[in-house]
């Protein structure tokens, strides 16, 4: 099976812009979660969506929202950009929240200047 | 929420020898645990993971061992090699519930 992909790969963005990552899970998975890295900080979680339905909700500002169509590829928006938001975003994918085992897409390299 | 912290933050070991990483979490109800292994420029890949009900469990050099009344969680890498370096991340969670990560530790194998 392909695994979970990210696009786009790298992205320069401007404070104040908004921008919108994509994710497509394993098929067959049907649970993304969406994590920001970086350093010194970890993997921090942002949501999880499963069967278009946002499950869990990290500490994260309302500026940073997501979706999940119905074919399981999910969305990340991020809304007027600040610096801080700088990072590796990463998304995993696993058959459903029952299923314990996720797997990491490549993620995209955001940079806010 | 749960809390996961991990220590240390970096290590270095000569190749050969064994590296220790450990994490402590304070919710009781988590009950899974796995370990990733994140290359330069890499997604992180699971590498190894421990359910609750166990207390030990092994994978060639690689060992993960539990103690659930102190909380904390520690990956054993033994005869370690320049291959093993790399960030390695513990994370914790509970059934169907979202993953909480410690910030990872930075391995580096000395040839």
């Amino acid at each position: 099976k392909a695994g979970v992909t990210q696009t786009p790969r790298y992205l320069i963005k401007t404070r104040g812009q908004q921008v919108t990552l994509s994710c497509s899970p394993i098929s067959g998975h049907r649970s993304v979660s969406w994590y920001q890295q970086t350093p010194g900080q970890g993997l921090q979680f942002l949501f999880e969506y499963f069967s278009e339905t946002q499950r869990n909700k990290g500490n994260f500002p309302g500026r940073f929202s997501g979706r999940q169509f119905s074919n399981s590829r999910s969305e990340m928006n991020v809304s007027t950009l600040e610096l801080g938001d700088s990072a590796l975003y990463l998304c995993a994918s696993r058959p459903g929240p029952s299923q314990e085992t996720q797997y990491f897409g490549p993620g995209t390299r955001l940079l806010v200047l | 929420g749960e809390n996961v912290e991990q220590h240390p933050s970096t290590l270095s070991v000569q190749e050969g020898d064994s590296a220790v990483i450990k994490c402590t979490y304070s919710d009781s109800a988590s009950n899974y645990f796995p370990w990733y292994k994140q290359e330069l420029g890499k997604r992180p890949q699971l590498i190894i993971d421990i359910r609750s009900n166990v207390g030990e469990k092994k994978d060639q050099r690689i060992a993960v061992t539990l103690n659930k009344t102190a909380k904390h969680f520690s990956l054993h890498i033994t005869e370690t090699q320049p291959e093993d370096s790399a960030v390695y991340f513990c994370a914790a969670s509970m059934t169907g519930n979202q993953f909480y990560f410690g910030t990872g530790t930075s391995l580096t194998v000395i040839p």
